[in-house]
C-alpha cells in the first residue's frame, strides 16, 4: 500500500509567488520523520526540510515551510517567494521508528513544479 | 555537513558483464547505507540497506543474487550489478545519514547504461 501520495503529477508557480505542495502519509507508528527533498534534473537529491512527529512547531529553514497537520496526516511543503532555480521534481519522504540512521526512508511519488518568469 | 560519495557517475556496460559502484560517507561513519534505484520521472524505489559487517537486507522483488551489495567499512559499502542487462539500466543513489534525527544524504548517483 502507498505510504506517502503527492496528489499533484506537476505544478506551475509564477516567479516570486509562493506554492504549497502537498503530501499524505499513512503510518501506525507514533513515533516518524517527514523530509521534503528536492531534485533538479541534474538528479542530484537535495535535503530541503524535515519534520518530527513529536515536533511541536511547524518546521522552517529560509524560504521553506512545512504546514504539518498531524491529524489529518499531511505535511505539505511551502515554498516562499519562488524563483526559476526551483524549478525541480520534489519528493516528500518519510521515516518511521526511533528516527535512527538504522531507519530506511521511503518516497512519494514526486510533483514536478516549474516555475514561470 | 554530512557528505556522501558515490562513483562513477555513469558507466555503459556491454550486456552480461558486471559492475560496480561505490559509495562513501567523507565525513561520518555510516553503519547503515541504503541503495534506492529511480526509473525515468518517477520516484526513488528503495533496494536494499546496507549494513557493515552483515547481510544487506533488500526489499521485496529485489533480487539479491542480482543486484550483490557489500559494506566492508564504517565509509564504504557496493553495490554490484551482475550480468547486466539492458532492462537493470537505471538511475542508482545511495544514501546514508550521520546519526539520530538526521535527514539522509544522497551521493549523485549512478546512471547505468547496459547495451
Amino acid at each position: 500500500a502507498q505510504k506517502i501520495t503527492q496528489t499533484q503529477p506537476g505544478m506551475f508557480v509564477q516567479e516570486k509567488e509562493a506554492v504549497t505542495l502537498d503530501c499524505t502519509y499513512d503510518t501506525s507508528d507514533p513515533s516518524y520523520g517527514l523530509f521534503w527533498y528536492k531534485q533538479p534534473s541534474s538528479g542530484e537529491m537535495i535535503f530541503l526540510i524535515y519534520q518530527g512527529s513529536y515536533d511541536q512547531q511547524n518546521a522552517t529553514e529560509g524560504r521553506y515551510s512545512l504546514n504539518f497537520q498531524k491529524a489529518r496526516k499531511s505535511a505539505n511543503l511551502v515554498i516562499s517567494a519562488s524563483q526559476l532555480g526551483d524549478s525541480a521534481m520534489y519528493f516528500c519522504a518519510m521515516r518511521e521508528g526511533r528516527q535512527t540512521s538504522y531507519d530506511k526512508v521511503i518516497f512519494g511519488p514526486g510533483t514536478s513544479l516549474s516555475v514561470i518568469p | 555537513g554530512a557528505v556522501v560519495s558515490q562513483h562513477p557517475s555513469w558507466v555503459i556496460c556491454k550486456s552480461g558483464t558486471s559492475v560496480k559502484i561505490e559509495c562513501r560517507s567523507l565525513d561520518f561513519q555510516a553503519t547503515t547505507m541504503f541503495w534506492y534505484r529511480q526509473f525515468p520521472k518517477q520516484s526513488l524505489m528503495l533496494m536494499a540497506t546496507s549494513n557493515e559487517g552483515s547481510k544487506a537486507t533488500y526489499e521485496q522483488g529485489v533480487e539479491k543474487d542480482k543486484f550483490l551489495i557489500n559494506h566492508a567499512s564504517l565509509t564504504l559499502s557496493t553495490l554490484t550489478v551482475t550480468s547486466a542487462h539492458p532492462e537493470d539500466s537505471s538511475f542508482y543513489i545511495c544514501s546514508a545519514g550521520p546519526g539520530y534525527n538526521s535527514p539522509l544524504h544522497f551521493g549523485n548517483g549512478t546512471r547505468l547504461t547496459v547495451t
